[in-house]
């Protein structure tokens, strides 16, 4: 079976810039979830991606914007980066587009804004 | 509003005791707990889940108890391990309109010592 992968593991912009993450999801799950991770907190909810649709979003502005593929692969795209946008972003993937499934992550992609 | 949080950011531990990570949450209508173990660099791991119509839940060496009157929740680690050293996030999901949004606490630094 194969985990959730993500790439790519480090990327280094400069503000203003635009930056895609992708994820494959593991096998067998049909959903994605996005979340931002700072140094020493939590994962913060960016959105989750069911059926090649958005499917719920935290509160982040629309310049973060995602795609879902046929095969459920996923990208995360964030436009014209700030400085505060520096920090681990994680794709998590589960079964079924609901509530009450475990997500499983992928080691995620540490994003650092010059 | 939905928050997720921990008493004690860190707990020092030998190896071979018992460890227990606590966590309170203040949505009450959250139906789906799970707790995560996150290593150095790596993605957050599952550990366990706990639906809300359970009280307890047991897995290898680890245990979820569920107290929904105080809105509390903890993992019990049994004989642990230098191996068990990680941060350790509870999660929670609200279920309904929330989809697969998890709001995770802010976490709990176990350190092993041998």
């Amino acid at each position: 079976e194969t985990g959730v992968t993500q790439s790519p593991t480090h990327l280094i912009k400069t503000r203003g810039q635009q930056v895609t993450l992708r994820c494959s999801s593991q096998s067998g799950h049909n959903t994605v979830s996005w979340y931002q991770q700072a140094l020493g907190q939590g994962p913060q909810f960016i959105f989750q991606y069911y059926r090649e649709e958005e499917n719920g979003r935290g509160n982040f502005p629309p310049r973060f914007s995602g795609l879902q593929f046929p095969n459920y692969s996923s990208e995360l795209n964030v436009n014209a980066l700030e400085l505060d946008d520096s920090a681990l972003y994680l794709c998590a993937s589960s079964m079924a587009g609901g509530s009450n499934q475990p997500q499983h992550f992928g080691d995620g992609t540490r994003l650092s804004i010059l | 509003g939905e928050s997720v949080g921990l008493h004690l950011p860190t707990l020092s531990v030998q190896e071979g005791d018992n460890s227990i990570i606590n966590c309170a949450y203040s949505n009450s209508a959250s139906d789906y707990f799970i707790w995560y173990k996150q290593e150095s660099g790596k993605g957050p791991q599952f550990i366990i889940d706990i639906r809300s119509n359970m009280d307890k839940r047991q897995g290898q060496r680890v245990t979820v108890l569920l107290n929904k009157t105080v809105k509390h929740l903890s993992l019990q680690i049994a004989a642990t391990q230098p191996g068990d050293s990680a941060v350790y996030f509870c999660a929670e999901n609200a279920g309904g309109t929330s989809y697969g949004k998890l709001t995770f606490g802010q976490g709990t630094i176990l350190t092993v010592h041998p």
